[in-house]
């Protein structure tokens, strides 16, 4: 079983609509949680992290942290064709040496 | 200007050469790391360091090397390049606090022919 584990998708969410990244983990030590954008030939970008149960919004972004269940969701809401990338879904798991394990990530694209 | 550098952008080289990717950092992070991306794999840690002069392996450290001598330089060598060390590499530095942030420098992209 991966560490972090994600849908590679594609997913396609018609524009203005929410889309609905899902993120599971395996490690119960894991503190932080983040998700990075990359668009097609360019290096992740963070856009998100949580590290509290709940909700943290960001604009159009929402992250969801369940860490009884294990996972961690991207909410992106009103959906523009510039939210088209690949969203990595990132975990820090303090016992792993301070390493920040990713997952292979979420191919998003919005459909005009 | 501050942040994560990468060089050369592009390599092209060929199976046998050693090849040496450059990494530079203007924050005084301490931690920084190695990444290496292909397709159905995503980001796969080579090597990463804590500190200057203390590194460690990550998941597919074979084949290749490090050094940290200055905290802001953190050079990868392929000591003899393989056809399958080709790939998008990527370098990081982490700012450690509540948010333990992580920036990517914009990516080496090495062929072994």
């Amino acid at each position: 079983q991966k560490e972090v584990e994600q849908n590679s998708g594609p997913l396609s969410v018609p524009e203005g609509a929410i889309a609905s990244l899902n993120c599971t983990y395996s490690d119960r030590g894991s503190q932080s949680f983040f998700w990075y954008r990359q668009y097609s030939g360019k290096s992740p970008e963070l856009i998100m992290f949580i590290y509290s149960n709940g909700d943290k919004e960001d604009g159009r972004f929402t992250a969801q942290l369940n860490k009884a269940s294990q996972y961690v969701s991207l909410l992106i809401r009103d959906s523009q064709p510039s939210d088209s990338a690949t969203y990595l879904c990132a975990v820090f798991i303090y016992s792993s040496a301070s390493k920040i394990i990713f997952g292979s990530g979420t191919r998003l694209s919005i459909r005009p | 200007d501050a942040g994560i550098t990468q060089s050369p952008r592009y390599k092209i080289t060929e199976t046998g050469r050693q090849v040496t990717l450059m990494c530079h950092q203007t924050w005084s992070h301490s931690y920084m790391f190695w990444y290496r991306q292909d397709l159905g794999h995503g980001l796969r840690l080579i090597y990463y360091s804590a500190a200057a002069d203390i590194t460690d392996k990550g998941e597919v450290p074979d084949g290749y090397v490090v050094s940290r001598s200055k905290t802001e330089n953190f050079p990868l060598t392929l000591e003899s390049a393989t056809r399958s060390q080709t790939s998008v590499y990527f370098c990081a530095s982490r700012r450690q606090g509540i948010s333990d942030t992580q920036y990517f420098g914009p990516g080496t992209r090495l062929t072994v022919l």
